[in-house]
């Protein structure tokens, strides 16, 4: 089955660590998102890319980063400047940037210590 | 600036009670709407896209709408399976995908 997938389902960070979320996906989508979700707020960008080798900062992208050297992955890294690390991570992927829907994976829920 | 608004912000039903969740946005110039449905602790599930004012949409209870300046999720009949946090969200048309706006969702509870 097509999907996006993303691990691990939980994750809990020390102050000033740095860890990282995995994305794949084998929709054979060029592009990929990654989204943050908190309590009573609409997802906001945090990067994006529109093609392997290339990304962009969305909203939100200070004490992040991305990279993206296979089309089927899009791992975010959550570095220890990101002051609030505490929420859901949801990548999704579509068809190709400009191309209406995105499809989302299941999530990381991220907790710091 | 693109903007969506979704209200009620919670609606809670008895199972077989039809309702609307509202969808008020303001793009310049849509190029699409989207609705998703959240489970908690789960990605969204990608429902419907709406690309121009009169367009309408169905999947089994739910049935989307849109106008030049909202959109409507009506759902008939609601059973509790149906309880889950409902996403609106555009794109303009002078947007790329990474520049679709969502809006913070209604939470809808069906009762048995």
């Amino acid at each position: 089955d097509g999907g996006i997938t993303q691990s691990p389902k939980y994750l809990f960070r020390k102050e000033g660590q740095n860890v990282t979320l995995s994305c794949e996906q084998n929709l054979n989508h060029d592009a990929m998102y990654w989204y943050r979700q908190d309590p009573g707020q609409g997802l906001r960008l945090i990067y994006y890319s529109q093609i392997v080798n290339d990304f962009q900062k969305g909203d939100i992208a200070e004490g992040y980063s991305v990279s993206r050297e296979k089309k089927e992955s899009f791992p975010l890294t959550v570095t220890s400047a990101q002051k609030n690390p505490t929420a859901f991570y949801l990548c999704a992927s579509s068809f190709r940037d400009g191309y209406n829907e995105q499809f989302f994976g299941p999530g990381t829920r991220l907790t710091v210590l | 600036e693109d903007q969506v608004t979704q209200s009620p912000e919670a609606l809670r039903l008895q199972e077989g009670e039809s309702s609307s969740l509202n969808c008020s946005y303001t793009v310049s110039g849509l190029r699409g709407l989207f609705w998703y449905r959240q489970d908690p602790g789960k990605g969204p599930e990608f429902l419907f896209t709406l690309y121009s004012a009169g367009e309408e949409k169905e999947k089994e209870r739910l049935k989307a709408t849109l106008t030049k300046k909202e959109s409507f999720l009506h759902i008939t009949a609601p059973k509790p399976e149906d309880s889950a946090t409902y996403l609106c969200a555009v794109q303009g048309r002078y947007s790329s995908a990474s520049k679709i706006i969502f809006g913070s969702g209604t939470r809808l509870s069906i009762r048995p």
